[in-house]
């Protein structure tokens, strides 16, 4: 199996404050991670790409500051959300790749959805 | 950037009924995969045809490819209500990234 943990799957916090995802691969070593987003019925916009005991590459628009990534370990990337705002409040989704092929099949988590007051 | 355009956005059918959904992209891939999304959650991976594939079965699911035309459908037959989803097809231009397409929301009406 590919199983990808993320926690929470439901965060609600004031504006200002910052909060942390958690993306884990159980049961295999990712070579890469991803940061999606996305809006209530539209597609998923890539935020960035992590691989581990690297920087983060971040897409074009998307602030490296505002949306800190790191990769610790082969099995897990965090993503602080630091200062959030209510414009913030979105759905947050994780992906891995595996070490083995095929290389370009992600493997999701469930999801954090960001509730900023 | 959003590569894939999904067609239609939306799909309502009879349970049993057979879904085609289709996706278009605009450049060179080296492989085109489906995934599904239920609501609220991650997406699970379905299906990848590579480009040197014309079409690929997995169970009731269906995925033809053209790269003439820049266009895959997915087909899923003898629908059920579990089927109930939202589907996108993403694409992979190399550089590990996918760029995934506005999707398709299937409802299976029992």
């Amino acid at each position: 199996g590919a199983v990808v943990s993320q926690h929470p799957s439901w965060v609600i916090c004031k504006s200002g404050t910052s909060v942390k995802i958690e993306c884990r691969s159980l049961d295999f070593q990712a070579t890469t991670m991803f940061w999606y987003r996305q809006f209530p019925k539209q597609s998923l916009m890539l935020m960035a790409t992590s691989n581990e005991g690297s920087k983060a590459t971040y897409e074009q628009g998307v602030e490296k500051d505002k949306f800190l990534i790191n990769h610790a370990s082969l099995t897990l990337s965090t993503l602080t959300v630091t200062s959030a705002h209510p414009e913030d409040s979105s759905f947050y989704i994780c992906s891995a790749t595996k070490v083995d092929r095929p290389k370009n099949i992600q493997y999701f988590g469930a999801g954090t959805r960001l509730s900023v007051l | 950037s959003q590569q894939g355009e999904e067609d239609p956005q939306a799909l309502s059918i009879q349970e049993g009924e057979n879904a085609t959904m289709n996706c278009s992209y605009k450049t060179s891939i080296n492989n085109l995969q489906w995934y599904r999304q239920n609501s609220g959650r991650g997406l699970v991976h379905l299906i990848l045809i590579r480009s040197n594939e014309r079409e690929k079965h997995s169970g009731r699911l269906r995925v033809t490819l053209d790269t003439s035309k820049k266009s895959s459908s997915l087909l899923i037959t003898a629908s059920r209500a579990a089927d109930t989803a939202s589907y996108f097809c993403a694409t992979d231009e190399g550089a590990q990234k996918l760029v995934f397409g506005q999707g398709t929301r299937l409802t299976i009406n029992p």
